[in-house]
Order: structure tokens, then C-alpha cells, then sequence
């Protein structure tokens, strides 16, 4: 079955360092597209990607960043630069643009700061 | 820029009976989609029903249907028959062409509760 996952389903970072949350699709979408859930806040956009080795930022791009070398793969990195990285993260991709379908998403990841 | 706004943080419902959750948004676009999902406990988002802004017709999936008001700006979802497995966060969601093509912009959410 296609889909899309996220690993690992929970994440715990140390103050100062960096964590890689991943994201992977089997859907042959060509858009994917990173959020956090905040309590009370909804889902915000951290980084998209319509296409292979392009990306943009989103609504809250400081202290992260990816890369999308694969279709298939579009990994999120929290930077110590992030202050308050304590969230739940999730991945979701598209067919290109997602104007119709709508998009699916992974299963998310929740990281803590310990 | 797309705003979208819930406005009820809550919502309870008796099981069997009907409720409506409201969302207005605002957005520049003439071309956009609008969307609600459910994420329940296992925190899955999961597309409830969609709405091409211009279609005239309200969208309907089951038990589950929209009021679409373009002029207003508001899009509110309505459960019939509420079932046990309503129960969730509910999220509504525009996405519109343009300049912001292909993102989502995501209201606050509405936590529903499902009475037996």
C-alpha cells in the first residue's frame, strides 16, 4: 500500500543539538510538504518542496532545515537555533500542488526537548 | 496572505444528533479549495470533505456536509447522525492557487465530543 511514513514516531533531543525527523513516500507525489502542531495554534508551515532539489520556506522556517534530493525523501532538521523545538511534526505530500485532492500525511513525530 | 479561522475551541454533540462546526477564511485568490480533517487520538489527519470554490453546489460525503458561503467567506461542516467515532480534532483548511500555490493554511481546530 502506498503511503507516506514518519520516523521515528517519538524523538527526544538534548538541548543544543540538532535531530533529523524523516519522511518518506511511496505515492510518486511530486510536493511534500513539513508542519508543527502546537497546542491551540493549528498546523503551521515550516518548508515545502514541489519538486526534486527545490524548496521554500514556510511560515515558520527559522531553525530548521531539509533537503529533497529523492522524490521519495524529504527529511526535516531541528537546529539548536530552533528555541522552542517541542512539537508534534508532520510530513504530508501532495500531487503536485494539491489544489484538488487535498494531502496525505504521515502518522507524525512527536519531539521533546529533555 | 490566507487566513482561516475557527472560532469554537469546542464542541460536544449527543450521539445520534447533529452539529455544525464554523469556519470563515480570507483569501485574495479567485481559484482556491477548501477542506476540513479529522485528526483523531492517534493524531492521523485524515480528509474529511473538500470544496472547490467554483462550484456552486455544497459538498457532501455521507454524513458529512458543507456549508459554503463564498460571499461570506465561510465554510462550516455539518455532522449528521453523530457517531462515537466523530469524536476528534477537527481542522479546516484553505488552499489556494496564486502565490501560494500548493500550501495549506490551517485554522486553530475545533476539539468535538461525542456523548453516548
Amino acid at each position: 500500500d502506498g503511503g507516506i511514513t514518519q520516523s521515528p514516531k517519538y524523538l527526544f533531543r538534548k538541548e543544543g543539538q540538532n535531530v533529523t525527523l524523516s519522511c518518506e513516500q511511496n505515492l510518486n507525489h511530486d510536493a511534500m510538504y513539513w508542519y508543527r502542531q502546537d497546542p491551540g495554534q493549528g498546523l503551521r508551515l515550516i518548508y515545502y518542496s514541489q519538486i526534486v532539489n527545490d524548496f521554500q520556506k514556510g511560515d515558520i522556517a527559522e531553525g530548521y532545515s531539509v533537503s529533497r534530493e529523492k522524490k521519495e525523501s524529504f527529511p526535516l532538521t531541528v537546529t539548536s537555533a530552533q528555541k522552542n523545538p517541542t512539537a508534534f511534526y508532520l510530513c504530508a505530500s501532495s500531487i503536485g500542488g494539491g489544489q484538488v485532492r487535498g494531502y496525505t500525511f504521515g502518522s507524525g513525530t512527536r519531539l521533546t526537548v529533555v | 496572505a490566507q487566513t482561516v479561522t475557527q472560532s469554537q475551541p469546542e464542541m460536544s454533540v449527543q450521539e445520534a444528533e447533529t452539529v455544525t462546526l464554523s469556519c470563515t477564511y480570507d483569501t485574495s485568490e479567485s481559484d482556491y479549495y477548501l477542506f476540513w480533517y479529522k485528526q483523531p487520538p492517534s493524531r492521523q489527519m485524515i480528509l474529511v470533505i473538500r470544496q472547490e470554490a467554483y462550484k456552486q453546489q455544497n459538498a457532501t460525503e455521507n454524513r458529512f456536509s458543507v456549508n459554503f458561503q463564498k460571499a461570506a467567506k465561510s465554510f462550516s461542516l455539518k455532522i449528521s447522525d453523530s457517531q462515537l467515532g466523530d469524536a476528534a480534532m477537527y481542522f479546516c483548511a484553505s488552499n489556494a492557487g496564486g502565490t501560494s500555490y500548493g500550501k495549506l493554511t490551517f485554522g486553530q481546530g475545533t476539539i468535538l465530543t461525542v456523548h453516548p
